[in-house]
């Protein structure tokens, strides 16, 4: 069963906006993950926020971290064109015993020019 | 510095046929797993492995097996394969204790 539910589904903005995506977990974790994808292509990995910290930036990515409410928020600031892709996040409940990733369905951004 | 490398990018396989879907890595990282990607679906992990000699099940198992005789190789095999087994098929690895895993570029798999 999936992990995680990410929200909205699918995002359309405009180049220059903000996109915020959101990611409800179901049980405690280690860490939480995110990674974009390009149609067709592997995941890449953005950022990793630990169960301990609240908040990571990692240049236009912003990401928060909120474990009694079991959700996380990713910011892409100043959205380009190139940020069209899905969003996925991650969570892993362990970092030494089998770091078995478990994703959510992803939310798909179209950044329009 | 390769990364992930999955051969074949492609494979359409009829009913009952079996194949090995290859996956290398050559950073030296401990940790490697295979995920499967459905439509509209985000990833589901199959089988992972902490290092040579050791693989475990994940979610969904059934119909695939591995092996781990080298840190540098983790084999998917389809024994049998079915249409519910079309999908794209990803690799993934890191080092023990880091948080990113890095990921192949996939295997769209047909089964007809």
């Amino acid at each position: 069963s999936q992990q995680g539910e990410e929200d909205p589904q699918a995002l359309s903005i405009q180049e220059g906006e903000n996109a915020t995506m959101n990611c409800s977990y179901k049980t405690s974790i280690n860490n939480l993950q995110w990674y974009r994808q390009n149609s067709g292509r592997g995941l890449v990995h953005l950022i990793l926020i630990r169960s301990n910290e609240r908040e990571k930036h990692s240049g236009r990515l912003r990401v928060t971290l909120d474990t009694s409410k079991k959700s996380s928020s990713l910011l892409i600031t100043a959205s380009r064109a190139a940020d069209t892709a899905s969003y996925f996040c991650a969570t892993e409940e362990s970092e030494t015993s089998g770091s078995r990733l478990t994703f959510g369905e992803g939310t798909q951004l179209t950044v329009n020019p | 510095n390769a990364g992930v490398t999955q051969t074949p990018k492609f494979q359409v396989l009829k009913t009952g046929q079996s194949m090995t879907l290859q996956c290398a890595q050559d950073m030296n990282h401990e940790y490697m797993s295979w995920y499967r990607q459905d439509p509209g679906m985000g990833l589901r992990l199959i089988h992972y492995s902490v290092g040579a000699g050791i693989t475990d099940q994940g979610e969904v198992p059934n119909g695939y097996n591995v092996s781990r005789s080298t840190t540098e190789d983790f084999p998917l095999r389809l024994l049998s394969a079915a249409p519910s087994q079309t999908s794209v098929y990803f690799c993934a690895s890191r080092r023990q204790g880091e948080g990113g895993y890095t990921f192949g570029s996939g295997t769209r798999l047909t089964v007809v």
